[in-house]
């Protein structure tokens, strides 16, 4: 069964620095997504990606973020300077066109900020 | 605000019992999904539910929706270790496809 993957799968990084994480999306999938789950706490969203532009981004989603699909395969999450409390698992998802398609989840990549 | 509560926040139960675990909404919302997370891993869709009465079943887990309630609820029957996981319920806005979700309730069925 088609997957999603993501690399990193854990990412040590000190604060201050610029971090990219790496997603593979399901082929055929034309929407894209990130979230994230704080150690514990509930899943978050991030930001979704249509037609290589963002459609919704959440408020967590600030100036230090940014996403780009840089080509046909790979959907990427970049942190600008990462901080302290952006530790957590990232995960990438992906869905088919269609609004009430379900979301697939990658395994995620555990970022950890030093 | 869209906010998305679920209970309870853990539950452990014996192999071969009955249990329900329930989500509760607060607006409208015409999607909602059941998801399943292991450790460590990723969340596994498990259910989808776009309408009023949607009941939909998967071997012992059962899933069901009440729009007009904005309750949500997983049933599950008969349970078995392999059960033991995090389940999330989550819900998107009208407009989009952005995924709310609830703070998970994390199963243990005890042999």
């Amino acid at each position: 069964e088609p997957e999603v993957t993501q690399t990193p799968s854990h990412q040590v990084t000190q604060m201050g620095q610029e971090v990219i994480l790496r997603c593979v999306p399901i082929s055929n999938h034309l929407y894209f997504y990130w979230y994230r789950q704080i150690l514990g706490q509930k899943v978050e969203f991030l930001v979704s990606f249509y037609n290589n532009e963002i459609s919704e981004k959440s408020e967590i989603f600030d100036d230090q973020f940014s996403v780009e699909r840089p080509d046909g395969s790979n959907f990427t999450l970049k942190i600008r300077s990462t901080k302290l409390e952006d530790s957590a698992m990232y995960f990438c998802a992906s869905s088919e066109a269609g609004t009430y398609q379900p979301q697939h989840f990658g395994d995620g990549t555990r970022l950890s900020i030093l | 605000e869209l906010k998305v509560e679920q209970n309870p926040l853990f539950l452990s139960m014996q192999e071969g019992k009955n249990y329900t675990i329930y989500c509760n909404y607060s607006t409208t919302s015409d999607r909602l999904y059941w998801y399943r997370q292991d450790p460590g891993k990723s969340l596994e869709s498990l259910f989808v539910l776009l309408s009023n009465g949607a009941v939909k079943q998967e071997g012992r887990l059962m899933a069901s929706l009440d729009t007009k309630a904005r309750l949500s609820t997983l049933h599950i029957t008969a349970a078995v270790h392999d059960l033991s996981a995090t389940y999330f319920c989550a819900v998107t806005n009208n407009a989009g496809n952005m995924l709310t979700f609830g703070g998970g309730t994390r199963l243990m069925v005890k042999p």
